[in-house]
């Protein structure tokens, strides 16, 4: 079956550093993929979408990879702050047209 | 422009109750979605709407019915609650093709 998978351990890191976030897709090879942020007791929010002949895309602090060779896009965010602490998730429409999430990666910056 | 309304945002149910979720969102949007998410896992599709009289099942559907008269509103029904049903319930909507899903803020379900 069509699955996105990301890495379900927390990560912690420093304020200034930057996160990198992983969600790899199998079964499928998606034209888009976006990613959402996730606060505690709230909806999630749109924040960037890559098309796959994209490789690279930028918002502010964040940065999008997408690598079809390696069936992986990477979401990076530059000079972490406090505020970015939240789960981000990674979907993406399946050939059926639905959106399909991974489990979502929880990030926590310690100041 | 509120964009996606739940209501209401917490409920208990006693098992065997059974109650509408409501879902409403103000940005003319045809394609409207209802999620349910457990705790550590990611978002599950229930079912989903196209446009005002078309709905489907997603990946969840079982103990759950819905309803979609007007492009606005996209209710979602409890018949018969039993405990594997709580949960935090989103609803979502989006415009054409691709485009991202907005979500509403949830609505934290518990039966007992």
């Amino acid at each position: 079956s069509q699955k996105i998978e990301q890495n379900s351990e927390a990560l912690n890191i420093q304020e200034g550093k930057t996160a990198t976030l992983t969600c790899n897709y199998t079964n499928y090879s998606p034209a888009y993929l976006q990613w959402y942020r996730q606060d505690p007791g709230r909806g999630p929010v749109f924040l960037l979408l890559i098309r796959e002949n994209e490789k690279e895309k930028r918002k502010e602090r964040l940065k999008v990879t997408f690598d079809t060779t390696l069936k992986q896009s990477l979401f990076h965010i530059t000079a972490s702050q406090p505020a970015d602490s939240a789960t981000y998730l990674c979907a993406s429409y399946n050939q059926g047209g639905k959106l399909i999430f991974g489990q979502g990666t929880e990030l926590s910056v310690k100041p | 422009n509120a964009g996606v309304t739940q209501t209401p945002k917490f409920r208990i149910l006693k098992i065997g109750q059974s109650m509408t979720l409501q879902c409403a969102q103000d940005m003319n949007h045809n394609y409207m979605y209802w999620y349910r998410q457990d705790p550590g896992m990611g978002l599950k599709l229930i079912y989903y709407s196209v446009g005002a009289g078309i709905t489907d099942k997603g990946e969840v559907p079982n103990g759950y019915n819905v309803s979609r008269s007007t492009t606005e509103d996209f209710p979602l029904r409890l018949e018969l609650a039993a405990p594997s049903q709580t949960s935090v319930y989103f609803c979502a909507s989006r415009g054409q093709d691709n485009q991202p899903q907005h979500f509403g803020d949830g609505t934290r379900l518990s039966i007992l």
